[in-house]
């Protein structure tokens, strides 16, 4: 099992450019997540979605897209980058492991934006 | 809504000291609550969970118990070690719900 597996690990990109960051879980887990990570703000969840085909916006969606067409992989696109998008991406996947839903968290992609 | 408060860091401890890192929270309904760690350059892990009141969660020398009446989940170990130098989040998940809230994080520095 790999676990949840993120690429690129870092990325710079300019002012109004476009990306997607790649996310992938062999765990067949039913919900992944994506979150941003700032100093001293802790992980907010940017989006999220309880299964293939249907995703919901959480606490910090503005100017970020996703999709997930199959249970594997849940990528984020930034639709035009900006400087306040600099941060530290993580996903993660959680699925009921007896009645609990513990997070696993990949590596984390680390975006600067100029 | 559902909140996280954990103290603000960073908490430098010589090896062998006792840690504790404040937790409180505040949930309508019945909450579960967890502890990730961080260890540095790598992404979240849970440490250890409790899923009702007064039950504790355990692993690796830490512990913390989930005390309803004070909205709280302290972490604690008793000797702590440099190779537990991370940052540590405290965070519940509601009833019903898979969505997880986060505390800000505490970055912890053991020295030898």
């Amino acid at each position: 099992n790999a676990g949840v597996t993120q690429t690129p690990k870092f990325q710079v990109l300019k002012t109004g450019q476009s990306m997607t960051l790649q996310c992938a879980q062999d765990m067949n887990h039913e919900y992944m997540s994506w979150y941003r990570q700032d100093p001293g703000m802790g992980l907010r969840l940017i989006h999220y979605s309880v299964g293939a085909g249907i995703t919901d916006q959480g606490e910090v969606p503005n100017g970020y897209n996703v999709s997930r067409s199959t249970t594997e992989d849940f990528p984020l696109r930034l639709l035009s980058a900006a400087p306040s998008q600099t941060s530290v991406y993580f996903c993660a996947s959680s699925g009921a492991s007896g009645g609990e839903y513990e997070q696993y968290f990949g590596p984390g992609t680390r975006l600067t934006v100029t | 809504g559902d909140s996280v408060t954990q103290m603000e860091g960073p908490v430098t401890l010589s090896e062998e000291a006792f840690l504790t890192i404040n937790c409180t929270y505040t949930a309508t309904g019945y909450p579960s609550l967890f502890w990730y760690v961080q260890y540095p350059g790598e992404g979240l892990q849970l440490l250890l969970k409790a899923t009702k009141a007064d039950d504790k969660g355990s692993n690796k020398g830490f512990e913390a118990t989930y005390r309803k009446e004070t909205t709280s989940f302290h972490l604690e170990k008793g000797s702590v070690q440099v190779s537990d130098s991370a940052v540590y989040f405290c965070a519940l998940r509601n009833t019903g719900g898979f969505k997880t809230i986060f505390g800000a994080g505490t970055r912890l520095f053991v020295k030898a």
